[in-house]
């Protein structure tokens, strides 16, 4: 099966800019994760959704960052503006259910300069 | 917030030697995995087990779960070069599906 497909791969903006990224989870995974990882840290869960419907969103900083997921399939986050430390690796992952492991796509690299 | 912290941080071995690694939690799970990190790539799983499970066997991967000590340990058995990466143990909580992340044990096998 096709694995969990994310775009781009590399992002480099300069801070108080725009950026989205996409992620296309595995067909008929019900649940998608966005997940932010910081160079030497663990990845950090921003956003959940079930379906289309946000499901846990209590650690995404919502004055800046948003995301949605559209007819249930893909997804997009957006940051705007940047700042310096939004400087991270963000990974899509997505699940069949509670008893299955995440299948993660490759991440996009952003670099805010 | 992380869960889960593993030990030790960082692990160095000689190919063929075994590698162990640990994770403690805080509060109850439904579930705990380990996931697999190269450099610069996205996370692969690698096992689950559930909290009614004490020991699970995959390949040449070893968990074990001690939900009285809140704390799981991995074993990679016979290491080769390939297995130099990141580790994660990540736990899921009753209720809903997502997991939360420990901060990794970085392990380099020395051929």
């Amino acid at each position: 099966e096709a694995g969990v497909a994310q775009s781009p791969r590399y992002k480099i903006i300069e801070k108080r800019q725009s950026v989205a990224f996409w992620c296309n989870p595995i067909s008929g995974h019900a649940t998608l994760y966005w997940y932010q990882q910081i160079l030497g840290q663990g990845p950090k869960l921003l956003i959940q959704f079930q379906n289309n419907g946000v499901v846990d969103d209590s650690q995404l900083p919502k004055d800046r960052f948003s995301a949605e997921r559209l007819k249930g399939v893909d997804s997009t986050l957006k940051i705007q503006p940047a700042k310096l430390e939004d400087s991270a690796v963000y990974l899509c992952a997505s699940s069949p259910g509670v008893y299955y492991g995440y299948t993660f796509g490759s991440g996009t690299r952003l670099t805010v300069v | 917030s992380q869960q889960g912290e593993e030990d030790p941080q960082a692990l160095s071995i000689q190919e063929g030697e075994n590698a162990t690694m640990n994770c403690s939690y805080k509060t109850s799970i439904n579930n705990l995995q380990w996931y697999r990190q190269n450099s610069g790539r996205g996370l692969v799983h690698l096992i689950l087990i559930r909290s009614n499970e004490r020991e699970k066997h995959s390949g040449r991967l070893r968990v074990t779960l001690d939900t009285s000590k809140k704390s799981s340990s991995l074993l990679i058995t016979a290491s080769r070069a390939a297995d130099t990466a990141s580790y994660f143990c990540a736990t899921a909580n009753f209720g809903n599906e997502k997991l939360t992340f420990g901060t990794g044990t970085r392990l380099t096998i020395i051929p």
